[in-house]
């Protein structure tokens, strides 16, 4: 049975990096098979997808997050990172890792069929 | 804002069935078949139900089903329960992203 576990700060200042870890149990990240997600939900807001890595590197992230958004990956520890950069108020959010199933060789994700507890993080001096 | 447009606020009463919809702007619903459907429960998280347009993960109630039309995509839920009270959101692939949430629909078992 997969699960996820999210981790890192629940507060960070103005400006600063976010930084939040994600690690998998029951699967291996080095079979490829799979697309590693973040999604994140404002309080009181919908999902938003922020990105994704899989094929052991390949990622893909949301135009309106790209300039500032960094998913890596060490597959020997079976997590992987999400890093957003100069943070402010509307980057407050409960912070999700997914796992993805679909066909990583085409690029095309089906869904997401696993998901973390979420971890919650505020932006605020 | 979303590019997936989906109705604020559904109702029904036990037993009836309903009907979600999500409208996108951009082709990616009519070209792939890549709409998957989450649940998800006032401070819960997000649970998959649909996959591949019509597909359900195993464990998910067939009362649940997908579908589309177009540009359009449904979930509907046959025989409500109060349980399927939550909020219901859509997803897709876009050309201007791989992964897009519609806004969210939150359902209302009377």
């Amino acid at each position: 049975q997969v699960q996820l576990q999210e981790s890192g700060p629940g507060l960070v200042k103005p400006s600063q990096t976010l930084s939040l870890t994600c690690t998998i149990s029951g699967a291996s990240m080095g079979g490829g098979g799979s697309f590693w997600n973040w999604v994140r939900q404002r309080p009181g807001k919908g999902l938003e997808w922020i990105g994704h890595i899989f094929n052991r590197g390949n990622t893909f992230y949301s135009p309106s997050l790209n300039s500032r958004v960094t998913i890596s990956m060490d597959s020997s520890k079976n997590q992987f990172f999400l890093k957003l950069i100069s943070v402010d108020a509307a980057d407050t959010a409960m912070y999700y890792c997914a796992k993805g199933i679909g066909d990583p060789h085409n690029y095309y994700q089906f869904g997401m069929d696993v998901w973390g507890q979420g971890t919650a993080v505020t932006v605020s001096s | 804002q979303s590019a997936l447009t989906q109705p604020a606020s559904v109702s029904g009463s036990p037993g009836q069935s309903v009907t979600i919809s999500c409208t996108g702007t951009n082709g990616g619903i009519a070209t792939f078949n890549l709409v998957s459907w989450y649940q998800q429960h006032p401070g819960r998280v997000p649970k998959l139900i649909i996959y591949e347009v019509i597909k359900r993960p195993s464990g998910v109630s067939d009362r649940f089903s997908g579908s589309k039309s177009g540009n359009t995509a449904s979930l509907t839920i046959s025989g409500l329960q109060p349980d399927d009270e939550a909020d219901y959101f859509c997803c897709t692939y876009a050309l201007s992203s791989p992964v897009i949430f519609g806004g969210g629909t939150k359902l209302t078992v009377l």
